[in-house]
């Protein structure tokens, strides 16, 4: 299996600040990656596919970024609402794997 | 706007079943998507079950394989998931998911809003 280390585990940050999480692939995933959104007691949402392609609805402060190993999400100034659970989600090998996931909390 | 839930018991025995099914309304089972599973222990990341296309062709994860059958319901415009000699690591939070591929294998845009199911005696 396809194993997504993220990283950091926790960011604290302020709102409007800049906030760049990263994926890592165990092996080259091309640009086969998504990113999620999850807040407590909700299920996740598609905010990021084929690395860099945002989902329908997803406010342009997002963005995603990388190939092969090594990828970024980045949301470039916080609002209040998005200090949620992030995860990263491979589809180019089976079976599909999720990353462990990275916290954006209030500083 | 499609949409998504989950039923089932939230209580299961140690080596008993997991049934779970999950409706869809706004949108047809029959359309050019596959429909997955999604599981989430309690404080803890996503593991993808499986996924079923409205043809009943079926895709699994390996480490599950054994103990997992989904299946469909086209005159229900619903899915189900089974899930079978349980035991408390599959205690989890499961989710039932769209996936927005005509070939499956891919991203998930539409979940259900999830179903606590706890394995306990």
């Amino acid at each position: 299996d396809i194993v997504l280390t993220q990283s950091p585990a926790t960011l604290s940050l302020s709102p409007g600040e800049r906030a760049t999480l990263s994926c890592r692939a165990s092996q080259s995933v091309s640009s086969s990656l998504a990113w999620y959104q999850q807040k407590p007691g909700q299920a996740p949402r598609l905010l990021i596919y084929d690395a860099s392609s945002r989902a329908t609805g997803i406010p342009a402060r997002f963005s995603g970024s990388g190939s092969g190993t090594d990828f970024t999400l980045t949301i470039s100034s916080l609002e209040p609402e998005d200090f949620a659970l992030y995860y990263c989600q491979q589809r180019s090998n089976w079976p599909l794997t999720f990353g462990g996931g990275t916290k954006v909390e209030i500083k | 706007q499609v949409q998504l839930q989950e039923s089932g018991p939230g209580l299961v025995k140690p080596s008993g079943t997991l049934s779970l099914t999950c409706a869809v309304s706004g949108g047809s089972i029959s359309s050019e998507n596959w429909w997955s599973w999604v599981r989430q222990p309690p404080g803890k990341g996503l593991e993808w079950i499986g996924e079923i296309y409205h043809s009943e062709s079926t895709s699994y994860n390996p480490s599950l394989r054994s103990r997992v059958t989904i299946s469909v319901d086209k005159s229900k415009n619903q899915f189900s998931l089974k899930l079978s000699s349980v035991a408390a690591a599959d205690t989890a939070v499961y989710y039932c998911a769209r996936d927005r591929s005509r070939t499956g294998g891919s991203y998930f845009d539409y979940w259900g809003q999830g179903l606590l199911v706890t394995v306990s005696s």
